[in-house]
Formats: C-alpha cells, sequence, structure tokens
C-alpha cells in the first residue's frame, strides 16, 4: 500500500482558529517532503516543502513540522481563513536527489473553515 | 503570468475513441509529468519526461502515450486500451532533476469523461 496516508481525512475549524494536518509516512528513506493545497476543480498548488535534513521550516502563515523518528509530518496554519478551505495533502520523494518521478502523494485532507 | 495550461478544462469521448489532452508550460522547466486522480485517491504516474525527446512509463502507463517534441509541450493521448478512462488528469512540471528535487507545478487539469 501506500507509503504516505494521513490521520484525518476531514478537519473542520474556525475562521482564526490555527489548523494542524497530518501526514504518516513509512519510508524511511524519504528525504524530500512537500505539501499541496487543492481547491475544488483546480490543479494542486504548492505550499511548502522540507528536506529531511531539517524538522521545521516555516513560510507565510503555514508552518511544516517533519519527525523523523516517528516518521511524521504536518503542516499547521496559522489563523485559518475561509480562504483555506481545501484539499490538503502531503507527497514524499524516496528516489534520492533528483528523481521527482518517485514522488508518492497521499490521499489528503478536505479543511473546512467555518466563519 | 508563467504556469502549466492543460487544455480543454472538460472532454467528453464516447469509448472507443482516442483523445489527446494539452499541457504546455512556459516556466523553462526541463521535466513534466503526467498524473491521474481519481476519487478518494492519491495522485498515480502516468509518464514523465526528464528532457525533450525521451519519456519514461509511470505507475500506471497501460493505455496511454505520449510524446515530447518540444520542451514546452508534453500532450498525452488516453487510447481505446484505457480500460478507465474517465478521470482528472493533472500535468505538472519540474526543473531539471539533476538540480536536486524541487516542487512540481500542476496544471488546472483537465477532466475527461467517457461514456
Amino acid at each position: 500500500g501506500e507509503s504516505v496516508g494521513l490521520h484525518l481525512p476531514t478537519l473542520s475549524v474556525q475562521e482564526g482558529d490555527n489548523s494542524i494536518i497530518n501526514c504518516a509516512y513509512s519510508n524511511s528513506a524519504s528525504d524530500y517532503f512537500i505539501w499541496y493545497k487543492q481547491e475544488s476543480g483546480k490543479g494542486p498548488q504548492f505550499i511548502i516543502d522540507i528536506r529531511s535534513n531539517m524538522d521545521k521550516r516555516q513560510g507565510q502563515r503555514v508552518t511544516v513540522l517533519l519527525n523523523k523518528t516517528v516518521k511524521h509530518l504536518s503542516l499547521q496554519i496559522a489563523a485559518t481563513q475561509p480562504g483555506d478551505s481545501a484539499v490538503y495533502f502531503c507527497a514524499e520523494n524516496i528516489g534520492g536527489r533528483g528523481s521527482n518521478y518517485k514522488l508518492t502523494f497521499g490521499k489528503g485532507t478536505l479543511l473546512t473553515v467555518n466563519p | 503570468d508563467g504556469g502549466i495550461t492543460q487544455s480543454p478544462k472538460y472532454l467528453f469521448r464516447k469509448e472507443g475513441q482516442n483523445v489527446t489532452l494539452s499541457c504546455e508550460q512556459n516556466l523553462n522547466h526541463d521535466a513534466m509529468y503526467w498524473y491521474r486522480q481519481d476519487p478518494g485517491q492519491g495522485l498515480r504516474l502516468i509518464y514523465y519526461s526528464q528532457i525533450v525527446n525521451d519519456f519514461q512509463k509511470g505507475d500506471i502507463a497501460e493505455g496511454y502515450s505520449v510524446s515530447r517534441e518540444k520542451k514546452e509541450s508534453f500532450p498525452l493521448t488516453v487510447t481505446s486500451a484505457q480500460k478507465n478512462p474517465t478521470a482528472f488528469y493533472l500535468c505538472a512540471s519540474s526543473r531539471t532533476p539533476g538540480q536536486g528535487n524541487s516542487p512540481l507545478h500542476f496544471g488546472n487539469g483537465t477532466r475527461l469523461t467517457v461514456t
């Protein structure tokens, strides 16, 4: 089966709250991870990525945390807004440097932000 | 502005007909990819190309064909041999794989319905 999965298929939060979306992976050789946001009827949009030599990376309102000990990846969204409502999924690269074709994608978590 | 353009957005075909999905990018990326997305499943790789005039089968290449005659273009043909062609098809591109891992940039997809 897939080595990338999600703890929660759906997540509902209030506007202004922080959101945390989780992703588990099973391949300890994975060295590159990406989070994508996909709105209905559109293609996935890159949010943030992280390499295995890091455990945290911050972007605008988003933070990705990588815990290699337990093979866990999370995406934190600060002050969640209605426009953040979408499916979020993670991807891992198990192929090493220069092998984007070996990305494995999770099934996604649906985030709903209530006004 | 730079990006990936997929056309058409919606496509309807009769069973037994081949159909070609268009993908054009102006990001000057060397690598291009085709994925299939089905409800409740992660993205699955159909074909990828790391350089012009070269392409490789992905995980689910049966019933599909591609060409890469130009850097900007990577059309996908869904042949009558594909048993379950109805799906959402996503094209992506990334910078030169040899420069290290980088995120894939996706188009907004083509929804193909075969009846």
